[in-house]
C-alpha cells in the first residue's frame, strides 16, 4: 500500500564507494523527484522526471546520476561517495507541478 | 529565484491552544503555488495543506488553516487545538512555472502537555 517507496531506507559506506538509492512510486504519477536534506534539515530539489524525461537537474556533482527505466521508478546512483554526500535523500512524486508531491521515507546515507 | 523565508526557528505552543507558523515569499509569478508540509522526528515528509496562488479563499485542513496575503507574499499556518502529536519540523514551500520545489528552512514546533 506504501504509495512512494525507497530501499534502502539506511546505508553506511566508505568514500570512494559507489552506491545506489532506489524509488518506486504506485499513484500512477507521471513527475517524480530527488531531494536532499542536509544536517541542518534544509530540503533542496536535485532532480526531476517527467515521464522518464529528465527536467530538473539543479547543480549537483555529476558523480550523482538518476535514472528512470519507467514512470513508476526513479534511482538514484553516486559514484565516488565522499564526506560531504552524508545526508537524508528524499525521492517523492506528483502528477503536475503544481500538484501536491508525496515523499517517500527517506534514505539516509553515511559516508564514513 | 523564488525563495521561501521562516522567520521562526523554533516555537512551542501549549497542547490545546493554538499556534500560528510564519512564512514569506520572493516570487515575480502571478500563478504558483504554496504548501506546507510536517516533518515529524520518523523523518517522513507529510502534506499539511496547499494553497494555489489564484484562489482568494484561505485552504483550511481540520485544525490547520492558513492566512494567504498574495499581495504581502505571507503565507502563515495556523494550528488550532494543538496535539502532542503536531510536534514536528514544518516547512513551508513553494513551486512556480518552474517545477522546482522551494523550501523555507524550517521552523521546530514543540507541543508541551
Amino acid at each position: 500500500d506504501t504509495a512512494v517507496s525507497q530501499t534502502p531506507k539506511y546505508l553506511v559506506t566508505q568514500m570512494g564507494n559507489d552506491k545506489s538509492i532506489k524509488c518506486e512510486q504506485n499513484l500512477g504519477h507521471d513527475t517524480m523527484y530527488w531531494y536532499k536534506q542536509d544536517s541542518k534539515k534544509f530540503l533542496k530539489i536535485m532532480f526531476s522526471y517527467n515521464n522518464k524525461e529528465l527536467i530538473i537537474n539543479e547543480t549537483v556533482p555529476n558523480r550523482f546520476s538518476p535514472k528512470s527505466p519507467d514512470k513508476a521508478h526513479l534511482n538514484l546512483h553516486i559514484n565516488s561517495l565522499e564526506l560531504g554526500d552524508s545526508a537524508v535523500y528524499f525521492c517523492a512524486s506528483s502528477q503536475d507541478w503544481g500538484v501536491s508531491q508525496y515523499f517517500g521515507p527517506g534514505t539516509r546515507l553515511l559516508v564514513l | 529565484a523564488q525563495t521561501v523565508t521562516q522567520s521562526q526557528p523554533e516555537m512551542s505552543v501549549q497542547e490545546a491552544e493554538t499556534v500560528t507558523l510564519s512564512c514569506t515569499y520572493d516570487t515575480s509569478e502571478n500563478n504558483y503555488y504554496l504548501f506546507w508540509y510536517k516533518q515529524p522526528p520518523s523523518r517522513q515528509m507529510i502534506l499539511v495543506i496547499r494553497q494555489e496562488a489564484y484562489k482568494q479563499q484561505n485552504a483550511t485542513e481540520n485544525r490547520f488553516s492558513v492566512n494567504f496575503q498574495k499581495a504581502a507574499k505571507s503565507f502563515s499556518l495556523k494550528i488550532s487545538d494543538s496535539q502532542l502529536g503536531d510536534t514536528a519540523m514544518y516547512f513551508c514551500a513553494f513551486v512556480g512555472s518552474n517545477y522546482k520545489l522551494t523550501f523555507g528552512k524550517g521552523t521546530l514546533l514543540t507541543v508541551n502537555p
